[in-house]
């Protein structure tokens, strides 16, 4: 089946510095979202990135989608505290599955 | 009205229980999926409905039962439970036509299984 692995697992940053977490499916992939986990709370979409070699950005947030839609990236740039939370990609495959498969997540802790 | 609506948000069951969890939308999605999360873990699907009709069941236990009444209404009906159980039980609701769309999540409900 799907599998989405991420990396970092957890990283650890001072205020101010960027941080990047990378997405990696098994699969080739129709779509895939962002998502983010506040410590305690749900996950809330934050993007959804559908072709290939997309490149969103949401004010210090940009987000990639790779040229093979296998894989993607998501860069904060000068990160402050409310970053801090879980930030999972999630996959929808391309068999008309209706359905995301989540990937590990990576968990950031911003130091002020 | 954008939100998911989760009840209990919290509930701690014995193993011969019977329980209920509910989830209500009114943003019109007509898909509505449940979510597993255990700590340190991402969210894994259990099951997912569309037009109120069971689409993808991932292979769980049958002491876990959903129902969908209606458009706006998912319930997960929890019967014989065993203490690994215990996790986040997340709700999520999306538009059902063309593409994926992200998914609306509920603020969920924290079991206890004991």
């Amino acid at each position: 089946g799907q599998q989405v692995m991420q990396i970092p697992q957890y990283q650890h940053v001072q205020e101010g510095e960027d941080f990047t977490t990378y997405c990696n499916s098994s699969t080739t992939l129709s779509n895939i979202q962002w998502y983010k986990q506040r410590p305690g709370g749900h996950p809330v979409f934050l993007i959804q990135l559908v072709k290939s070699g997309e490149v969103k950005k949401q004010k210090r947030l940009t987000f990639q989608f790779g040229e093979a839609k296998k894989n993607s990236s998501l860069h904060i740039t000068a990160t402050q505290t409310t970053d801090v939370g879980t930030y999972f990609c999630a996959g929808q495959g391309d068999t008309g599955r209706r359905a995301l498969t989540f990937g590990s997540g990576t968990r950031l802790q911003v130091q002020p | 009205d954008t939100e998911v609506t989760q009840t209990p948000k919290h509930l701690v069951m014995g193993m011969t229980n019977k329980k209920s969890l509910k989830c209500e939308q009114h943003m019109g999605h007509r898909a509505m999926y449940w979510y597993k999360q255990k700590a340190k873990k991402p969210p894994e699907l259990m099951f997912v409905y569309s037009y109120e009709k069971l689409s993808i069941n991932e292979s769980v236990p049958s002491r876990f039962s959903p129902e969908c009444p209606n458009s706006s209404l998912l319930n997960l009906h929890l019967h014989a439970l065993q203490p690994e159980d215990s996790a986040l039980y997340l709700c999520a609701s999306s538009l059902d036509r063309g593409p994926m769309r992200g998914y609306t999540f509920g603020s969920g409900t924290r079991l206890t299984v004991v």
